[in-house]
């Protein structure tokens, strides 16, 4: 079946550092493929998205490239910064699938002044 | 527009009493589902509906039932608590299936007792 996986965390980063976030899928068809984030005590929100091969996602300075050949889809940012402290989830979804989202496991990050 | 709003934010249940978690959005959206989310085990579906009298199993429905009776609302149903089912569950629409964005709500943290 379908699914994600994500690098464990937590990720403890200095302010101003770069970031990846791994993430790898597995998937029988076409996935669009996401990140989103968790501020603490919030709901999840969009982050970015890629519905094709070798579209990039970007946001916020956040970008992310739909890599079919590696099945891969990994989350950067070239200088973090506190407010970036957060929970990222990589997901999936195939519209064949019924639309539903198959999440990872979802990555800390702690970004330090 | 108020989004996806989810009541209460927070419960407490003894093993065995049931309750209803209920979801409502404001954006015309077709599709709905509920989520849990657990330490390092991302989001996992529990049930989704793709419109009004339609709903559908996801990953983990055992001990939860859901109706969609109005596009706006879809209100998930605990029949007999466990502790199992201590958790923070999240609510989420889109316009469409497939690779639409999802929008989520805050959360509803229960913990069963």
């Amino acid at each position: 079946g379908n699914s994600v996986t994500q690098m464990e965390g937590p990720v403890t980063l200095s302010e101003e550092a770069f970031l990846t976030i791994n993430c790898t899928y597995t998937a029988t068809g076409y996935p669009s493929l996401f990140w989103y984030v968790q501020y603490p005590g919030e709901g999840l929100q969009l982050l970015l998205k890629a519905t094709k091969a070798d579209d990039k996602g970007s946001n916020k300075g956040f970008e992310a490239t739909y890599r079919k050949e590696t099945t891969s889809f990994h989350l950067e940012k070239g200088s973090v910064q506190v407010s970036d402290s957060a929970v990222y989830f990589c997901a999936l979804t195939e519209y064949n699938q019924g639309g539903k989202l198959i999440f990872g496991q979802g990555t800390e990050l702690s970004v330090k002044p | 527009n108020a989004g996806v709003t989810q009541t209460p934010k927070f419960q407490v249940l003894k093993t065995g009493q049931s309750m209803t978690l209920q979801c409502a959005q404001d954006m015309n959206h077709e599709y709905m589902s509920w989520y849990r989310q657990d330490p390092g085990m991302g989001l996992r579906l529990i049930h989704y509906s793709v419109g009004a009298g339609i709903t559908d199993q996801g990953e983990v429905p055992n001990g939860y039932n859901v109706s969609r009776s109005t596009t706006e609302d879809f209100p998930l149903r605990l029949l007999s608590a466990a502790p199992s089912q201590t958790s923070v569950y999240f609510c989420a629409s889109s316009y469409k299936r497939g690779a639409d964005t999802q929008y989520f709500g805050p959360g509803t943290r229960l913990t069963v007792l």
